[in-house]
């Protein structure tokens, strides 16, 4: 069965320095997409970062990379230099061609709460 | 690019009443879009997928009769939350996609709309 699994309910990190979430996924599905979002206290879902199954370079966007483990199943997004306002939930989520009763949709994790202290 | 509106972005109403939410691809056209609801603290729920021009695709324990979903257009999606009680107060947030549901198709989230059911 897909799933996404991000253990840390909540992480902190010092301002300006690096942190990893972490995230894995399981899914029987060669083709897949992995996707980063971050949902500030506003609620917007805003995409960060995405891996596709078959891409061999780990995927990096300004500050965020995400460390694509395909045989460990694994997909950490990295943020770099972290800002004050980077504290937001952080949710991974996985999409698979074929997944319950509608094709293609996203799979969430519970998600990690990032706060970054000045 | 990618810009997804919702409105309102928030509503107060009676138990009894209903309550329509639109969502709105603002700069591209959204073949699919996908309903999700959120409680607080916790991740996104996929409630249903919406095609244009086509009955929308519900999750497994998500009422047909009581959320109406409508795609009448590329660019416009509505849920209307009928009869609302209670226990339908959440966050409902709406994402769509540029070209389809292909695995490495970024979803792009609109700003949600919270609803309080008195």
């Amino acid at each position: 069965a897909q799933k996404i699994t991000q253990t840390q309910p909540g992480m902190f990190v010092q301002e300006k320095e690096a942190v990893t979430l972490d995230c894995t996924y399981d899914t029987s599905d060669q083709s897949y997409g992995l996707f980063w979002y971050k949902q500030p206290s506003s609620g917007e879902m805003i995409f960060l970062i995405y891996q596709g199954s078959y891409d061999e370079q780990n995927a990096t966007e300004g500050r965020y990379s995400l460390n694509f483990q395909k045989a460990r199943k694994s997909a950490n997004l990295v943020i770099s230099a972290s800002q004050l306002g980077d504290s937001a939930m952080y949710f991974c989520a996985m999409r698979c061609k074929n997944y319950g009763g509608s094709q293609g949709n996203l799979i969430f994790g519970k998600g990690t709460k990032l706060s970054v202290k000045p | 690019g990618a810009v997804v509106s919702q409105h309102p972005s928030w509503v107060i109403c009676k138990s009894g009443t209903s309550v329509k939410i639109e969502c709105r691809s603002l700069d591209f056209q959204a073949t699919t879009m996908f309903w999700y609801r959120q409680f607080p603290k916790q991740s996104l729920m996929l409630m249903a997928t919406s095609n244009e021009g086509s009955k929308a695709t519900y999750e497994q324990g998500v009422e047909k009769d009581k959320f109406l979903i409508n795609h009448a257009s590329l660019t416009l999606s509505t849920l209307t939350v009928t009869s609302a009680h209670p226990e339908d107060s959440s966050f409902y947030i709406c994402s769509a996609t540029l070209q389809g549901q292909g695995v490495q198709e970024t979803q792009y989230f609109g700003p949600g709309t919270r609803l309080l059911v008195l």
